[in-house]
């Protein structure tokens, strides 16, 4: 079955940017989509179609891609940014959804 | 506002089936997909699915299918989600959460439940 592949964790200290990547086959095929997740809480939608920002997300979250990996940034990371991140997306065939495996953001 | 209300936690034994409702409110329900998303205590998200409310077309994942149904009952705006022949390992939360926009090719969602626990214990 098709695959996400996300690294496991990413540190960096407030101010900074944070980057958090998602590699797979079918994303050059596939719009990618990004969620928040704090604990106890369900998943926010921060980025949709590989770079667009839903209203009331800050500027700073933004998305790119390139090929097979795409790219959410955060820029001048906060502590409250500290959360677990996923990627999703679809198979080539636009028949099943995925997640990444997820990426737990710590804010040193 | 839009808004997606689950049915409460359950607790199953193993071999049992489980069926959780979503209840939508504050939008066209038949305008937008609904998926079903699980995780499991201190794992990550896992997508198990999704139903056109308008047609009743699903979508399962591969690892889910033979066990899960999702249905829909549009006269009370209210999707469900049933897995059967439940295991230890499908105690999880389960959420349903809504499309961000209409469309077969679109993916992304924007407005989720607040998620039922369901756990499989002997």
């Amino acid at each position: 079955s098709y695959e996400l592949t996300q690294p496991p964790s990413v540190s960096v200290s407030p101010g900074q940017t944070a980057r958090i990547t998602c590699s797979g086959d079918a994303l050059p095929k596939q719009y990618a989509y990004w969620y928040q997740q704090k604990p106890g809480q369900a998943p926010v939608l921060v980025i949709y179609k590989d770079s667009e920002r839903p209203s009331g997300i800050p500027e700073r979250f933004s998305g790119s891609s390139s090929g097979t990996t795409v790219t959410l940034t955060i820029s001048g990371v906060q502590a409250e940014d500290e959360a677990d991140y996923y990627c999703q997306s679809a198979d080539s065939s636009g028949t099943y959804g995925v997640f990444g495996g997820g990426t737990k953001l710590t804010v040193l | 506002q839009v808004q997606l209300v689950q049915s409460g936690a359950e607790v199953k034994k193993p071999g049992a089936s489980v069926k959780v409702s979503c209840k939508a409110s504050g939008y066209t329900f038949t305008g937008y997909y609904m998926h079903w998303v699980r995780q499991a205590p201190g794992q990550g998200l896992e997508w198990m699915g999704r139903i056109n409310p308008n047609s009743g077309g699903t979508n399962y994942a591969q690892k889910f299918q033979g066990r899960v149904t999702m249905t829909r009952d549009t006269s009370i705006s209210t999707a469900y989600m049933e897995l059967s022949r439940l295991r230890s390992d499908d105690t999880a939360v389960y959420y349903c959460a809504r499309a961000q926009y209409s469309g077969y090719d679109y993916w992304g969602v924007d407005y989720w439940g607040q998620g039922t626990l369901v756990t499989v214990s002997s």
